[in-house]
């Protein structure tokens, strides 16, 4: 079964644009997690899909948000970038068994 | 402070075992993981637990949970240059899947 694919895994935005990052999430898993690291603040949950629903939201501003389409593939957007978005952005995708996630690779997203 | 916490820093010397130690403050924790990030790559699960249990081996990887305590220990045994790489503790409260995370302990490995 191939993993949680991640793309781009390198973007380079300046402030003031938008991005959208895309999860594939391993073949029959519904939920799809998204995460943002960075050294100061560690692994902070931004938003969990399942089945195209918006299940659980973390405390991210609105800049944030995320979708998820039918057949399990999410997209995060973040609109009006500001340097503290650098950072490295994880997807986890869950099975039947909730409790278990797969992280996929992450994309680096740098902000200028 | 933290809800979860790990000392961010461990040495060993390759061959011997290392103990990676996390600390959690949310009594009704029901799964309690070991994730393992190596440079420029996302979390690998590497082990978890079910808080009705006090330990889970796994060939080279010992999980200790003491729920008194709230203290999580994620034991290597026989440590590889390869095992470097930063350890992240995570737990998940009562009735929610989503977990929450430690700052990780970056764990070296010497000759």
């Amino acid at each position: 079964k191939a993993g949680v694919t991640q793309t781009p895994r390198y973007l380079i935005k300046t402030r003031g644009q938008q991005v959208t990052l895309s999860c594939s999430p391993i073949s029959g898993h519904r939920s799809v997690s998204w995460y943002q690291q960075t050294p100061g603040q560690g692994l902070q949950f931004l938003f969990e899909y399942f089945s195209e629903t918006q299940r659980n939201k973390g405390n991210f501003p609105g800049r944030f948000s995320g979708r998820q389409f039918s057949n399990s593939r999410s997209e995060m957007n973040v609109s009006t970038l500001e340097l503290g978005d650098s950072a490295l952005y994880l997807c986890a995708s869950s099975g039947d068994r909730l409790e278990t996630q797969y992280f996929g690779p992450g994309t680096r997203l740098l902000v200028l | 402070g933290e809800d979860v916490e790990q000392s961010l820093f461990l040495s060993v010397r390759e061959g011997d075992s290392s103990v990676i130690n996390c600390t959690y403050t949310d009594s009704s924790s029901t799964y309690l993981y070991w994730y393992k990030q190596e440079p420029g790559a996302g979390l690998q699960l590497l082990t978890y637990i079910f808080s009705n249990m006090d330990m889970k081996q796994d060939q080279r990887l010992t999980v200790l949970l003491n729920k008194k305590d709230k203290h999580l220990s994620l034991r290597i045994a026989d440590t590889q240059t390869g095992d470097s790489a930063i350890y992240f503790c995570a737990e998940t409260p009562g009735g929610s899947y989503i977990p929450t995370f430690g700052r990780g302990t970056s764990l070296i490995v010497h000759p």
